[in-house]
């Protein structure tokens, strides 16, 4: 995994509850991602982070947002959640520029 | 808009028989095409990066080769051990994301 740990690994939760995923690594990678993945859509890239409190939209923004208060932790929030954000999401982190991102075991996420 | 395809779907091999998956792409500049392994209920895994043209890269029974409008993974006698999904990325030049395709799920049997 690459210094890439995600929690939780497992969540139910109820439509239109807040929910809160948590990315941490431990390489100091700059760039910080969090991706979902569907069957027949790969991965899709949400939101993702260039530096602390500094992040940008994904191709599918909607509903959620991010934080980064320290390089080390990066966290996805589904604002009110919808049973479409059933789904794995990944964290990643890397240096950007050209390099390869490292993986997080994923968070499967099942809204009821 | 940068875009990944990658085929076939699904791949059913022996063990022993050698083939290939594509990535073709478009993107606008191309920073890096990345190739991933990724295992049921894990995250997946980086295997190679190229950078231009006639570049190649190999691993083990695994080699990856970049054309300017597609990569190829090669897979030489592939053993069940192989059997993943495997997928591709790529960088375009502007922005430092990862835009994926769909993967290629590949199962191998003795």
């Amino acid at each position: 995994d690459a210094g890439i740990t995600q929690s939780p690994r497992h969540k139910v939760t109820e439509t239109g509850t807040p929910v809160t995923l948590r990315c941490h690594q431990t390489e100091n990678h700059r760039y910080m991602y969090w991706y979902r993945q569907d069957p027949g859509h790969g991965l899709r890239l949400i939101h993702y982070s260039y530096g602390v409190k500094d992040t940008d939209k994904g191709e599918v923004s909607d509903g959620y947002s991010v934080s980064r208060s320290k390089t080390e932790d990066f966290l996805l929030t589904l604002e009110s959640a919808t049973s479409s954000q059933t789904s794995v999401y990944f964290c990643a982190g890397g240096a950007g520029e050209g390099t390869e991102a490292f993986f997080g075991q994923g968070t499967r996420l099942t809204v009821v | 808009e940068d875009q990944v395809t990658q085929s076939p779907e699904a791949l059913r091999l022996q063990e022993g028989e050698s083939s290939s998956l594509n990535c073709s792409y478009t993107v606008s500049g191309l920073r890096g095409l990345f190739w991933y392994r990724q295992d049921p209920g894990k995250g997946p895994e980086f295997l190679f990066t190229l950078y231009s043209a006639g570049e190649e890269k190999e691993k083990e029974r695994l080699k990856a080769t970049l054309t300017k409008k597609e990569s190829f993974l090669h897979i030489t006698a592939p053993k069940p051990e192989d059997s993943a999904t495997y997928l591709c990325a790529v960088q375009p030049e502007y922005g430092n994301k990862l835009v994926f395709g769909a993967g290629t799920i590949l199962r191998v049997k003795s």
